[in-house]
């Protein structure tokens, strides 16, 4: 079983619409959850990290981790064409680790 | 913010030669630096995780004799890509930490074409 498991998507909504990514994890002892933005050939830049159940906020991306379910995932309101990119959820373990899912190919139609 | 210098962005080397890829952390000292590799349409896979001072810690899979990791000092850490291959070919990047806790900086990392 991976440690960090993703739909590779593609996910497309239209522009203004809601895009709902979705992350599950295997290590039930992992504290800390981070949703990674990746365009392509760049290097990964942290949108949001999450730490504790329920929902965070950050503009228009909202995180939400389930610890139970071990499920997290990441709503991205308003969508624009400039949020294509490949998400990717990360998770650090109960060794320190941080693992990353295969990520989610998101594309915004205008 | 906390910043992360990798280089070169960019290499292509031939088959048998080595190769290094050095990662700086500008602004604070990584006790921790991390090591992935990431092939064409896939995940950042983990390749070693390095402290200052230490030996690396490898993932199971890597060889630890071909992808060399040094960490001398708390801004430093070096991943030399020995006698390389083309299926050694990757995008490869690095990150570091603070401190147990602290979020993760990431370098811009190092596109590897072996001919």
């Amino acid at each position: 079983q991976k440690e960090v498991e993703q739909n590779s998507g593609p996910l497309s909504v239209p522009e203004g619409a809601i895009a709902s990514l979705n992350c599950t994890y295997s290590d039930r002892g992992s504290q800390s959850f981070f949703w990674y933005r990746q365009y392509s050939g760049k290097s990964p830049e942290l949108i949001m990290s999450i730490y504790s159940n329920g929902d965070k906020e950050d503009g228009r991306f909202t995180a939400q981790l389930n610890k139970a379910s071990q499920y997290v995932s990441l709503l991205i309101r308003d969508s624009q064409p400039s949020d294509s990119a490949t998400y990717l959820c990360a998770v650090r373990n109960g060794a320190n680790n941080l693992f990353f899912g295969t990520g989610t190919r998101l594309t915004v139609i205008p | 913010g906390a910043v992360v210098s990798q280089h070169p962005s960019r290499v292509i080397c031939k088959s048998g030669t080595s190769v290094k890829i050095e990662c700086r952390s500008l602004d604070f000292q990584a006790t921790t630096m991390f090591w992935y590799r990431q092939f064409p349409k896939k995940s950042l896979m983990l390749m070693a995780t390095s402290n200052e001072g230490s030996k690396a810690t490898y993932e199971q899979g890597v060889e630890k004799d071909k992808f060399l990791i040094n960490h001398a000092s708390l801004t430093l850490s070096t991943l030399t890509v020995t006698s390389a291959h083309p299926e050694d070919s990757s995008f490869y990047i690095c990150s570091a930490r603070e401190a147990a806790g602290a979020g993760y900086t990431f370098g811009s990392g190092t596109r590897l074409t072996v001919v």
